[in-house]
């Protein structure tokens, strides 16, 4: 069974970077399919904000591509998301799933979910 | 403001049957796969259906998928009262060079 699971800091200060991991069981990401983050503003609907393939290639959410970086540890079995400048428009459950592939809205499995607050 | 459009919430007593619309335009359902998704409250989202109509293993089919044009329709029938939650469209957007997932803006179910 595949799993998901998002770590980071629950606490980020305006115009700093936020910093997420996310550990994968189950499966070996070099293995194939996409691998990316979905947020959720508390109170309101889903944002895509990435995905990326084990060799590299990556999709980006047009809006937020300029702040987001994502990188893939197949060694370790994890990928990680940086998203710089943040303001407290970025406060959200940031998600952590696999997508079937990079044309496609499939996203079968998801982590847990970790809220980010961004606040001085 | 949504790329998709879905009714804010949609209601119906136990045993009935519930459709949610989903409305896009030619350059992401027109034109491309649609998912739904479930989100029951203080849960991660979960797949309930992809390609449109497909539903992966585990998924009872009470749970339907149908798309027509640039519009696409999730059913539930048998409505039980643990299917109270968040139900979200998504597709892949193309109208933008890069291209995106896109999704609903959700709609809340609740079991009169």
């Amino acid at each position: 069974q595949v799993q998901l699971q998002e770590s980071g800091p629950g606490l980020v200060k305006p115009s700093e970077t936020l910093s997420l991991t996310c550990a994968v069981s189950g499966y070996s990401i070099s293995s194939g399919y996409y691998w990316g983050w979905i947020r959720q503003p508390p109170g309101k609907g889903l944002e895509w904000i990435g995905t990326m393939y084990h060799s590299g290639s990556t999709y980006y959410n047009p809006s937020l591509k300029s702040r987001v970086t994502m990188s893939v540890d197949t060694s370790k079995n994890y990928f990680s998301l940086k998203l710089s400048s943040v303001t407290a428009a970025d406060t959200a459950v940031y998600y952590c799933a696999r997508q079937v592939n990079g044309y496609n809205s499939n996203i079968d499995y998801w982590g847990q979910g970790t809220l980010v607050t961004v606040s001085s | 403001q949504s790329v998709l459009t879905q009714p804010p919430s949609v209601s119906a007593a136990p045993g009935q049957k519930v459709t949610i619309s989903c409305s896009g335009s030619s350059s992401n359902i027109g034109n491309n796969y649609v998912s739904w998704y479930q989100q029951l409250p203080g849960a991660a989202p979960k797949l309930l259906i992809y390609d449109n109509n497909k539903r992966p293993s585990g998924i009872p089919d009470r749970f339907s998928g149908s798309k027509s044009g640039r519009s696409a329709t999730l059913g539930i029938t048998g409505l039980q009262t643990g299917d109270e939650a968040d139900y979200y469209c998504g597709t892949w957007d193309s109208s933008l060079s890069a291209g995106q997932v896109v999704f609903g803006g959700g709609t809340k179910v609740t079991v009169l």
